[in-house]
């Protein structure tokens, strides 16, 4: 079974930093690309960032280029998501999503982590 | 990396049939066949439901089917049960190697 569970959100202040964890079983970790995608409270979906399997290519939504840097380890079966310069705009549930790159969706979601940044 | 355009709301009454429109531009929508569609109730994580324009994954019931027509694609649920209440939201890839989401739309079942 597919499981992606995230770890690491919280209250941080503006201008703090926070490192987002996604921990991957059930699936050939190395063989797939990885996103993130964040919703605000009462929001739609967001797309940040994506990872492919090899950490060769790497997007950013323009909302978090130059502060946020995804990676990966593929031999933890651990991706990453460090978020730096916070700002209130970036409070949000982070979602980590498996990409399916044949049609280029997102076919397994983890539960969220809970990022607020207020001071 | 504008967001893709949905209605905010639509609503049906069981056994009704419901559609949902989602328009980009042709940077997105319109240049691929990789729509996607997600479910999401509240406090759950989104749901794929449909896949490249139309195909639906393994256990998503065939009352859902998706199309597209130039820069729009659309998400058809027939036969409107209970359980499909839920926020909607559609994706595209982008010619930038990105992904954009629509707005969302909730669909209430009457």
């Amino acid at each position: 079974e597919v499981q992606l569970v995230e770890s690491g959100g919280g209250l941080v202040k503006p201008g703090g930093s926070l490192r987002l964890s996604c921990a991957a079983s059930g699936f050939t970790f190395s063989s797939y690309s990885m996103n993130w995608v964040r919703q605000a409270p009462g929001k739609g979906l967001e797309w940040v960032s994506s990872i492919s399997s090899s950490s060769s290519y790497i997007y950013y939504a323009d909302s978090v280029k130059g502060r946020f840097t995804i990676s990966r380890d593929n031999a933890k079966n651990s991706l990453y998501l460090q978020m730096n310069s916070l700002r209130a705009e970036d409070t949000a549930v982070y979602y980590c999503a498996r990409a399916n790159w044949e049609s280029r969706s997102f076919d397994y979601w983890g539960q969220g982590t809970l990022v607020t940044v207020s001071s | 990396q504008s967001a893709l355009t949905q209605p905010a709301s639509v609503s049906g009454s069981p056994g009704q049939s419901i559609t949902i429109s989602c328009t980009g531009t042709s940077s997105d929508v319109g240049g691929y066949n990789y729509v996607s569609w997600y479910q999401q109730h509240p406090g759950k994580a989104p749901k794929l439901m449909i896949y490249e324009v139309s195909n639906r994954p393994s256990g998503v019931s065939n009352r859902f089917s998706g199309s597209k027509s130039g820069n729009t694609a659309s998400l058809t649920i027939s036969g409107l049960q209970a359980e499909d209440e839920a926020d909607y939201y559609c994706s595209s890839y982008t010619s930038s190697s990105t992904w954009v989401f629509g707005g969302g739309t909730k669909l209430t079942v009457l």
